[in-house]
């Protein structure tokens, strides 16, 4: 049971190119979400899935897409990167009653 | 409005107790959480409390809820040095989809 997973783990882009950051979790929850971690801050969500075919954007969407068309993938989109993409992303899944989180994703825009 | 409070920084020395604070907003939250996050890794759930509880003791931690005022806290026994990180309060937003609110996180430092 590996819980979620996330790749890359680290990644340096270009401004105005593109990447897909992975998310796979084997808990068979509905609930998955995409979060950023700037530095000295808490996380602010991306968007959310309630559901395979079911996504929502949350407090932070702009420059992110997401799709989830299993219930064990939720990957997300960066179309084109800007400096203020720089973070460190965190893909979630939900039982009914905790969040349990992947080992994150470290982007750097330049 | 959603706004979860923790004070950034508690030094510690080995052996004593840590005692982590956090206020949150929304009293309608269910359950409030304590993550824990060591430098380059992701968060790890510690402890959770449901609001209905005053207080939930797992082995070294403890975690107290005042509803009232909205004040929770996370205490650690014995504090170790392999307790040095970052430590995020987060309540469940009970609006729906399990949304989680985070505090900035407290960074706890324990010196020998």
């Amino acid at each position: 049971n590996a819980g979620v997973t996330q790749t890359p783990k680290f990644r340096i882009l270009k401004i105005g190119q593109s990447m897909t950051l992975q998310c796979t979790q084997d808990m068979n929850h509905n609930y998955m979400y995409w979060y950023r971690q700037d530095p000295g801050m808490g996380l602010k969500l991306i968007y959310y899935s309630v559901g395979a075919g079911i996504t929502d954007k949350g407090e932070v969407p702009n420059g992110y897409n997401v799709s989830r068309s299993t219930t064990e993938d939720f990957p997300l989109r960066l179309e084109l990167a800007a400096p203020s993409q720089t973070s460190v992303y965190f893909c979630a899944s939900s039982s009914s009653e905790t969040q349990y989180f992947g080992p994150g994703t470290r982007l750097l825009v330049l | 409005g959603e706004d979860v409070e923790q004070s950034l920084f508690l030094s510690v020395r080995e052996g004593d107790s840590s005692v982590i604070n956090c206020t949150y907003t929304d009293s309608s939250s269910t359950y409030l959480y304590w993550y824990k996050q060591e430098p380059g890794a992701g968060l790890q759930l510690l402890t959770y409390i449901f609001s209905n509880m005053d207080m939930k003791q797992d082995q070294r931690l403890t975690v107290l809820l005042n509803k009232k005022d909205k004040h929770l806290s996370l205490r650690i026994a014995d504090t170790q040095t392999g307790d040095s990180a970052i430590y995020f309060c987060a309540e469940r937003w009970d609006g729906g989809y399990n949304k989680l609110i985070f505090g900035a996180g407290t960074r706890l430092a324990v010196h020998p």
